[in-house]
């Protein structure tokens, strides 16, 4: 039962380093997002997918690129990061509901971001 | 504004008390609604979704008014493992697949 699976679950990176968050989810969930969470905050949406080579836009993308490939797999890309950049990353996916909701949301147990 | 607002917390109550959060929300065309429940420093996990004519766990209910866009969350009897933040969470509607979190309210349950 892997649900959704995060990695790295630490990471210490250079300032103007690049790097790629993995998320990966087997419950065939079409709905995928990428948040961060900064002290003491709630969940920021940075990116997500309604489907498999669909994607858009949350409150707080700059600094972030994504693709979808596949319907498992939602990689989150920083381009050059930056000490602001400095938070826990949680992936999520879900899936339609009815009348254009969805049901609840399974996350990933989260990436812990440093940029020194 | 944004367009999920909680209660800002912290709330600090003694074991058994009874606490009620509350959330407002902004995108009329919503169409789910959900409490979940964070300890620190670990993923958000669901605690209850939020129907209409209300719903009940346990020590725990949950009720929506779409007219007033306003969902809360009681809690009875509370207990020490209550203590976690709460978010509520809207989806759906005009951009079905985005999920909107509140800041979280903070529970600290004492003995």
């Amino acid at each position: 039962n892997a649900g959704v699976t995060q990695t790295p679950k630490f990471q210490v990176l250079k300032t103007g380093q690049s790097m790629t968050l993995q998320c990966a989810q087997d419950m065939n969930h079409e709905y995928m997002s990428w948040y961060r969470q900064d002290p003491g905050m709630g969940l920021r949406l940075i990116h997500y997918s309604v489907g498999a080579g669909i994607t858009d836009q949350g409150e707080v993308p700059n600094g972030y690129n994504v693709s979808r490939s596949t319907t498992e797999d939602f990689p989150l890309r920083l381009l050059s990061a930056a000490p602001s950049q400095t938070s826990v990353y949680f992936c999520a996916s879900s899936s339609p509901g009815h009348s254009g909701g969805n049901t609840e949301a399974f996350f990933g147990q989260g990436t812990r971001l440093t940029v020194v | 504004r944004k367009e999920v607002e909680q209660d800002p917390g912290p709330f600090n109550v003694p074991e058994g008390a009874t606490v009620a959060f509350n959330c407002t929300y902004s995108n009329s065309a919503s169409q789910s609604f959900f409490w979940y429940r964070q300890d620190c420093r670990k993923e958000p996990k669901l605690l209850m979704s939020v129907y209409s004519s209300g719903n009940e766990d346990g020590r725990f209910t949950a009720q929506l008014n779409r007219a007033s866009q306003y969902i809360s969350l009681l809690i009875r009897d509370s207990k020490l493992s209550d203590s976690a933040t709460y978010l509520c969470v809207v989806k759906g509607g005009t951009n079905a697949g985005k999920s909107t979190f509140g800041d979280g309210t903070t529970l600290t349950v004492k003995p």
